[in-house]
């Protein structure tokens, strides 16, 4: 099957600093990427819809100024946590499909600590 | 959850049992799906069942689906030690690939 590679696996920064986390395909164009992110011991939670060319579409309650989206090619979607904060840390998972209608593939996740 | 809620929120069986989880969503959809994630990593994409089909079997899994309740059920029959693992639900509402998922299934295994 086709294959997401997200990057890092795990990270750990500083209140108050950035991180890039990238979601790759490797193996297919992604038209549409989506973010999500899962608190321990809790579900995941759509964050928003990364499409190429265009800004992302947010869910509900999630701050676009803090979780800048970026879809620049079709292989490469990233998120970038800004001014991050403990309360940021989680494990963060994307996900890649292509055309409508075609199986979407789950990357490995990254996970967050903000210390 | 984004989408609603699973039942139980845990599941402790014997190995060979077999072990249902059910799921309930808010909206209409165009599929459902279910996943599997070990603790801590990422998911492993268990099965699809489509708006239009009552039933789907792969293997061991057995996915029910009724979209006048707005329910699914996982059934995983003769479980085994390595199905230990959190089960989660997730509806796609247009065929976009857009999950929201349920709260999920903790099911403990015991060998």
């Amino acid at each position: 099957g086709a294959v997401v590679s997200q990057h890092p696996s795990w990270v750990i920064c500083k209140s108050g600093t950035s991180v890039k986390i990238e979601c790759r395909s490797l193996d297919f164009q992604a038209t549409t990427m989506f973010w999500y992110r899962q608190f321990p011991k809790q579900s995941l939670m759509l964050m928003a819809t990364s499409n190429e060319g265009s800004k992302a579409t947010y869910e509900q309650g999630v701050e676009k100024d803090k979780f800048l989206i970026n879809h620049a090619s079709l292989t490469l979607s990233t998120l970038t946590v800004t001014s991050a904060h403990p309360e940021d840390s989680s494990f963060y998972i994307c996900s890649a499909s292509g055309d409508i209608g075609s199986e979407a593939f789950f990357g490995q996740g990254t996970r967050l600590t903000v210390v | 959850s984004q989408q609603g809620e699973e039942d139980p929120q845990a599941l402790s069986i014997q190995e060979g049992e077999n072990a249902t989880m059910n799921c309930s969503y808010k909206t209409s959809i165009n599929n459902l799906q279910w996943y599997r994630q070990n603790s801590g990593r990422g998911l492993v994409h268990l099965i699809l069942i489509r708006s239009n089909e009552r039933e789907k079997h792969s293997g061991r899994l057995r996915v029910t689906l009724d979209t006048s309740k707005k329910s699914s059920s996982l059934l995983i029959t003769a479980s085994r030690a390595a199905d230990t693992a959190s089960y989660f639900c997730a509806t796609d509402r247009n065929n976009f690939n857009k999950f929201y998922f349920g709260s999920g299934t903790k099911l403990n295994v015991k060998p």
